[in-house]
């Protein structure tokens, strides 16, 4: 049964704490992404990884850190750095040959909420 | 500076007429658009793609259109059914066939079907 999870479902962290959400997929994906959003806003882009042990920023990738030691594997740090943590994340990813190429299978996200 | 445009936050039709969804985009390097649904507190699940060599594409209930000079597209869904009341997302990609980047998402439309 593939698919990406992500855990956990909803997160509290207190004001200054970093917190890491995880997300993992067993459909043999080569690039992952993160996204964010906002209420009343689309997806934000803010990691990608497309190969082991490389990754990109996106458009608001400050306050944020990733990894990718594992193909299946690409956990989100959102540090202490990052001004509005709060907010639903969201982690993707998809096949770089074939068709539909671009096509990015989403998991089911994660509530995170500072208080 | 918003590159995909979703100008109708929300969208109320019958059930059983055709529900038209539009979004507009500004960069011309976008050469693959994405449909994306979404339930709240879940991941957006893939709907529907067309590429920017094709003017139409056509799956089931869902067709979405591209008007490459107008730099517009629109998805249609015939006949609008209650289980479609969800946020539709536009998405855009600068690489049809390849390349990692992450997608560049609208805000989304809220459809609503009424009884």
């Amino acid at each position: 049964d593939g698919g990406i999870t992500q855990s956990p479902k909803y997160l509290f962290r207190k004001e200054g704490q970093n917190v890491t959400l995880s997300c993992e997929q067993n459909l043999n994906h080569d690039a992952m992404y993160w996204y964010r959003q906002d209420p009343g806003q689309g997806l934000r882009l803010i990691y990608y990884s497309q190969i082991v042990n490389d990754f990109q920023k996106g458009d608001i990738a400050e306050g944020y850190s990733v990894s990718r030691e594992k193909k299946e594997s690409f956990p989100l740090t959102v540090t202490s750095a990052q001004k509005n943590p709060t907010a639903f994340y969201l982690c993707a990813s998809r096949r770089l040959a074939g068709r539909p190429a671009n096509e990015q299978f989403f998991g089911p996200g994660t509530r995170l909420t500072v208080l | 500076d918003q590159q995909v445009k979703q100008n109708s936050p929300s969208l109320s039709v019958q059930e059983g007429r055709i529900s038209i969804l539009n979004c507009d985009y500004t960069n011309s390097m976008f050469d693959y658009f994405l449909w994306y649904k979404k339930y709240p507190a879940e991941g957006p699940t893939f709907l529907i793609s067309i590429s920017s060599i094709k003017d139409k594409n056509e799956d089931g209930r869902f067709t979405v259109f591209l008007n490459k000079s107008a730099k517009h597209l629109s998805l249609h869904i015939v006949p609008s059914q209650p289980g479609d009341s969800a946020v539709y997302f536009c998405a855009a990609s600068p690489h049809s066939g390849g390349g990692a980047d992450g997608l560049t998402f609208g805000k989304g439309t809220h459809l609503i079907i009424q009884p």
